[in-house]
């Protein structure tokens, strides 16, 4: 299976700030990626797909990268209703696998 | 709007089975693909598995080989997953969710808790 590390697993910062978010892959994945957040209590929902391409309706603060086979989610000016838990999930490979989450905290 | 309604809360004995559904609104049931993920208490999301809601076609996650099924009914839109020989560390929230790759679209998540 294609484990995915993500890091950090928790992340404290203020509103304004620029955040990154780490996902490496054990072997390459190509541009098969996706960024989820979380809140507590609710489903997942969907923010980029193909590394870098977000989702319609998500905001432009959010942008996604890719070097190789680690993946960045970056969150430019962070705003309060972005505190939540993010996941990627590889799509390449069966089974499809997720990072651990990265928490974002104030 | 896509929506896609999970059923309600599940309490199981260790080694029984249990069904889950997923109904799905707002688009063609049978042009997207169907994902179990789930997730247990503090914990990341698993992929369970994949099926083709117009061909019947799954693909599932090995560690579930054996125990697993996921089968649909298009007259009604719906998606179900049944989870056999049931332990403690299935329980978790079971979600549905909408995708050949990205998951676009998810369930509300269904608790399923195992306890004798």
């Amino acid at each position: 299976d294609i484990q995915m590390t993500q890091s950090p697993s928790t992340l404290s910062a203020s509103i304004g700030d620029r955040v990154t978010i780490t996902c490496r892959a054990s072997q390459s994945i190509r541009s098969w990626l996706a960024w989820y957040q979380q809140k507590p209590g609710k489903a997942p929902k969907f923010l980029i797909y193909k590394a870098s391409t977000l989702e319609t309706g998500v905001p432009s603060r959010f942008s996604g990268s890719e070097s190789g086979t680690e993946f960045t989610l970056t969150i430019s000016s962070l705003q309060p209703d972005d505190f939540a838990t993010y996941f990627c999930q590889q799509y390449k490979d069966y089974p499809w696998t997720f990072g651990l989450g990265t928490k974002v905290e104030i | 709007q896509v929506r896609l309604a999970q059923s309600g809360t599940e309490v199981k004995k260790p080694g029984a089975s249990v069904k889950v559904s997923c109904k799905a609104s707002g688009y063609t049931f049978t042009n997207y693909d169907f994902n179990w993920v789930r997730q247990a208490t503090g914990r990341g999301l698993e992929w369970m598995g994949w099926m083709n809601p117009r061909t019947g076609n799954t693909v599932y996650a090995q560690r579930f080989q054996g125990r697993v099924s996921m089968t649909r009914n298009t007259s009604i839109n719906t998606a179900y997953l049944e989870l056999s020989s049931l332990t403690s560390d299935d329980t978790a929230v079971y979600y549905c969710a909408r995708g050949s790759g990205e998951l676009d679209y998810w369930g509300q998540g269904v608790l399923v808790t195992v306890s004798s």
